[in-house]
């Protein structure tokens, strides 16, 4: 069957970076998606790879290993602003998609 | 402008009762989602419309039933409510096919009481 599994949750100081991992098991594994979703409101799209290596937009970072199942979201300069869950979401057998359960992340002051 | 938006936001309802959820895409994209967030926060799609047509129905009861009236609507129509369809219910959409990137409506989290 397919899977994927991300940490629950995870905390970080305001200023520090943090990585959320994403390891997933699919077959024909097609593309890998990060989505920002704060509570209570609606997932919004971040980044997608589909090759090896890291993809970088501003503070946000991603990182896909296909060899590995492997994937990881790097938030660079923490802001209060980034708390919120972060779903690992993958496209697999050409039309399907899997989103993970998604990582919770809290930034302190 | 909104681009996804969904109405209503919250639906609180008996067992037993039909209930309808509408969403409306300005985006002009080409296929509309509907996806089911339970309280573990699973997202996990439900339905898919692309140009009018069904392209993908995961296991998901007949009780639920997306009608699309044109390109820009599609709405989930529920029978029979039961406890376990309490969620929220996001409607999405995408410029192609259904593993393009999807744009999200603000959801609907509906109780069934």
């Amino acid at each position: 069957g397919q899977n994927i599994d991300q940490p629950t949750e995870m905390t970080a100081t305001e200023g520090a970076i943090v990585q959320i991992n994403c390891t997933y098991q699919t077959s024909g594994f097609n593309g890998l998606f990060w989505y920002q979703q704060h509570a209570g409101e609606a997932p919004t799209f971040l980044s997608y790879n589909v090759l090896d290596g890291l993809e970088e937009k501003g503070r946000f970072s991603s990182f896909l290993s296909r060899s590995k199942g492997y994937s990881y979201l790097l938030l660079k300069e923490l802001q209060m602003k980034d708390s919120a869950s972060y779903l690992c979401a993958v496209r697999y057998n050409t039309d399907k998609l899997i989103f993970g359960t998604g990582t919770r992340l809290q930034v302190f002051p | 402008d909104t681009a996804v938006s969904q109405t209503p936001k919250y639906l609180v309802t008996q067992m037993g009762n039909d209930k309808s959820i509408k969403c409306e895409q300005n985006l002009g994209h080409d296929t509309m989602y509907w996806y089911k967030q339970d309280s573990k926060k699973f997202l996990k799609i439900m339905f898919s419309y692309n140009n009018k047509e069904l392209i993908i129905n995961e296991t998901v009861p007949n009780r639920f039933s997306p009608k699309s009236p044109d390109k820009a609507h599609l709405n989930l129509h529920i029978n029979s409510l039961e406890l376990g369809d309490s969620a929220v219910y996001f409607c999405a959409s995408s410029p192609g096919g259904f593993t393009d990137t999807q744009y999200f409506g603000p959801g609907t989290r509906l109780t069934v009481l």
